[in-house]
């Protein structure tokens, strides 16, 4: 399966500014996803980044907040736009070959101050 | 959507029992579900996977049953080790080839 590289782990960040994710996959992909879990709670999918177009996100989630790029099939950026604490929360890169069974990166722990 | 809940539930075992974590799903026409652990400040790793014309399927110490008639998964570990402790969740293919996460559960082992 995939091995996945998400930087950075950590990140502490003033309110209004913006913090861009990385997601590195060490083979070609066909699926990549972003995640956001908030502390104690379950996943909640971002939106599926598609390689060469817009990313297509879920119901309360928008480009202008969480403008995504995959310009190839083993890379992918997640931005968090202008934060504010509600943003804090872990976002985790997800990638495979289709269907499930999915690998995941360690996680960004985003804390917005 | 949003999966919310304050706290995920919890459960605990004694080391060498054997543990049974439950899930029910959403969607009917899901065909494709998943296992992931989680342990603390790692991302989810995949555990077992299940296709929806089955309705039991075994790996090394851990077993998942799907029973479509009530939309309902559960996994089943054996002889529960201490390493077992972590956050469990199922995930479900809803189309689209993405998943979406039920609530999961804290599962304790006591030495």
């Amino acid at each position: 399966s995939a091995v996945i590289s998400q930087k950075p782990s950590r990140d502490i960040c003033q309110r209004g500014t913006s913090l861009t994710i990385q997601c590195q996959v060490d083979s070609q992909v066909t699926m990549m996803f972003w995640y956001r879990q908030q502390p104690g709670q379950s996943l909640t999918l971002i939106a599926t980044a598609n390689q060469g177009s817009e990313a297509t996100y879920e119901s309360g989630f928008v480009i202008d907040k969480f403008p995504i790029s995959r310009p190839n099939l083993t890379f992918s950026t997640l931005t968090v736009s202008n934060m504010s604490p509600e943003d804090s929360s872990i976002y985790l890169c997800s990638a495979g070959q289709g269907r499930g069974g999915y690998t995941f990166g360690s996680g960004t722990r985003l804390t917005v101050v | 959507g949003e999966n919310v809940g304050l706290h995920l539930p919890t459960l605990s075992v004694q080391e060498g029992d054997n543990s049974i974590i439950n899930c029910a799903y959403s969607n009917s026409a899901s065909d494709y579900f998943i296992w992931y652990k989680q342990e603390s400040g790692k991302g989810p790793q995949f555990i077992i996977d299940i296709r929806s014309n089955m309705d039991k399927r075994q790996g090394q110490r851990v077993t998942v049953l799907l029973n479509k008639t009530v939309k309902h998964l559960s996994l089943q570990i054996a002889a529960t080790q201490p390493g077992d402790s972590a956050v469990y969740f199922c995930a479900e293919n809803m189309g689209g080839n993405k998943l979406v996460f039920g609530a999961g559960t804290i599962l304790r082992v006591k030495s």
